[in-house]
């Protein structure tokens, strides 16, 4: 299957900073999509970007669509605790499938 | 509005038992999808569904079997399972292929010993 790289693994930021990280992928995808999940939950959408260099915001959440397509940003402005948990990409192409990274776990120490 | 559900949330077999996932969604959507997730690998599409009495297997289906006879239900089946299968199964659906946005199920996690 296709493989999307998130990095970095893992994260330990104070409260009130901002969060930066990404997603890779080898191949090209239509759509891009960030999900949060928290313990033991399923995994919830945070944002969805349909078209290359889209910047889309949700609240202190902002993720961008890579210009080549490959890729895809999600910033978190001002973290707060509850923002704990881990944040997965997903890339979906022209076929039925999504392809999930590996995830970002991250810890927000207040 | 109670979203995507499955039954059960947890679940303890043993090597070569045979046992049923229900995921159910009230949104009408059209496409299910059935994930299992394991420490490291993110999530990985098991089967899925693009409308009723329709399934394709996914990334990792060998194992596995699924079956779609009523819109709002997706069942996941092993007939003999495998401590490989341990994992965390969820449940996604989406309203229709040009709506990717998916809703994820609480998930059922399996244990085999």
């Amino acid at each position: 299957g296709q493989q999307l790289n998130q990095s970095p693994q893992s994260m330990f930021i104070q409260e009130g900073e901002d969060v930066s990280m990404n997603c890779t992928s080898s191949s090209i995808f239509n759509t891009w999509l960030w999900y949060k999940q928290d313990p033991g939950e399923g995994p919830v959408l945070l944002i969805a970007l349909y078209k290359a260099g889209e910047l889309t915001s949700n609240g202190r959440l902002t993720a961008q669509f890579g210009i080549t397509r490959k890729d895809s940003f999600l910033n978190i402005s001002a973290s707060i605790p509850s923002d704990v948990g881990i944040y997965f990409c997903a890339g979906h192409n022209t076929g039925n499938q999504f392809y999930f990274g590996t995830g970002t776990s991250l810890t927000v120490i207040p | 509005n109670a979203g995507v559900t499955q039954t059960p949330k947890f679940r303890v077999l043993k090597t070569g038992q045979s046992m049923t996932l229900l995921c159910a969604q009230d949104m009408n959507h059209e496409y299910m999808y059935w994930y299992r997730q394991d420490p490291g690998m993110g999530l990985r599409l098991i089967h899925y569904s693009v409308g009723e009495g329709t399934t394709a297997k996914g990334e990792v289906p060998d194992g596995y079997n699924v079956s779609r006879l009523k819109k709002q239900n997706f069942l996941l089946g092993l007939e003999s399972a495998a401590p490989s299968q341990t994992s965390v199964y969820f449940c996604a659906s989406t309203r229709r292929r040009s709506s990717y946005e998916q809703y994820f199920g609480p998930g059922t996690r399996l244990t085999v010993t």
